[in-house]
């Protein structure tokens, strides 16, 4: 069964400071993966979407993702936070025919002042 | 245009009862997904809807049933709650064919008591 895995569950950084994010999937097929932000209080969005081409995606709110085929990861990364970007952070991979989203667990971030 | 919405936004129910959780799709959209986040976890795909008829269920069991009405709106039923039913439940709708742009709603936050 295709999977995904998140590696850090709780992440606290200081603003400016830069953010990795891993994510892990399992799945031998063509994948298409998301980066999906939840803000406190707030829907789940979408952040950013890999379908295929270009491997560094670019999201909102200067947000951007690789995606490396060879380790089967799509880390999200920016180079500097802000405060505001305290939320959760989901990866999910399409599968099930391309109608199924299979999420990580998360990572819940945390931004200080 | 208009987001996606689900009712009620709280629920508390008892162990052995049974739940409606309702979802209003996005303007233009026809198909609706059901998630489940349970505390500390990603979302997990239940099923998906579209023209009326399930179309993809992930691994929960029958008592987890759903309905699409012709004007795209979707319910969620739940019969035989038990506690491990708690949990915020999402609703994402999309185009036909376009899962991988899915709008979630704020979700149902289900307690089961």
């Amino acid at each position: 069964a295709q999977s995904v895995s998140q590696h850090n569950h709780h992440v606290i950084l200081s603003e400016a400071a830069s953010l990795e994010l891993g994510c892990n999937y399992s799945y031998g097929g063509t994948v298409n993966l998301f980066w999906y932000v939840q803000y406190p209080g707030q829907h789940l969005q979408l952040l950013l979407k890999y379908f295929s081409g270009d491997p560094l995606v670019k999201g909102i709110k200067g947000f951007e993702a690789e995606f490396i085929k060879s380790k089967f990861s799509f880390n999200l990364r920016k180079p500097s936070v802000q405060w505001s970007d305290t939320a959760e952070y989901f990866c999910a991979v399409l599968t099930g025919g391309g109608n199924k989203l299979t999420f990580g667990t998360g990572t819940q971030l945390k931004v200080e002042l | 245009e208009t987001g996606v919405t689900q009712s009620p936004t709280h629920l508390i129910k008892t162990r052995g009862q049974q739940v409606t959780l309702r979802c209003s799709s996005q303007s233009g959209h026809n198909t609706v997904s059901w998630y489940q986040q349970a505390l500390g976890q990603g979302p997990q795909f239940i099923f998906q809807y579209y023209r009326e008829e399930e179309n993809g269920r992930g691994n929960f069991p029958p008592r987890f049933s759903g309905l699409q009405f012709p004007n795209y709106s979707s319910e969620l039923n739940v019969n035989a709650l038990e506690l491990d039913d708690s949990a915020l439940y999402l609703c994402a709708s999309s185009l036909w064919g376009t899962s991988y742009e899915q709008y979630f709603g704020p979700g149902t936050r289900l307690t089961v008591t």
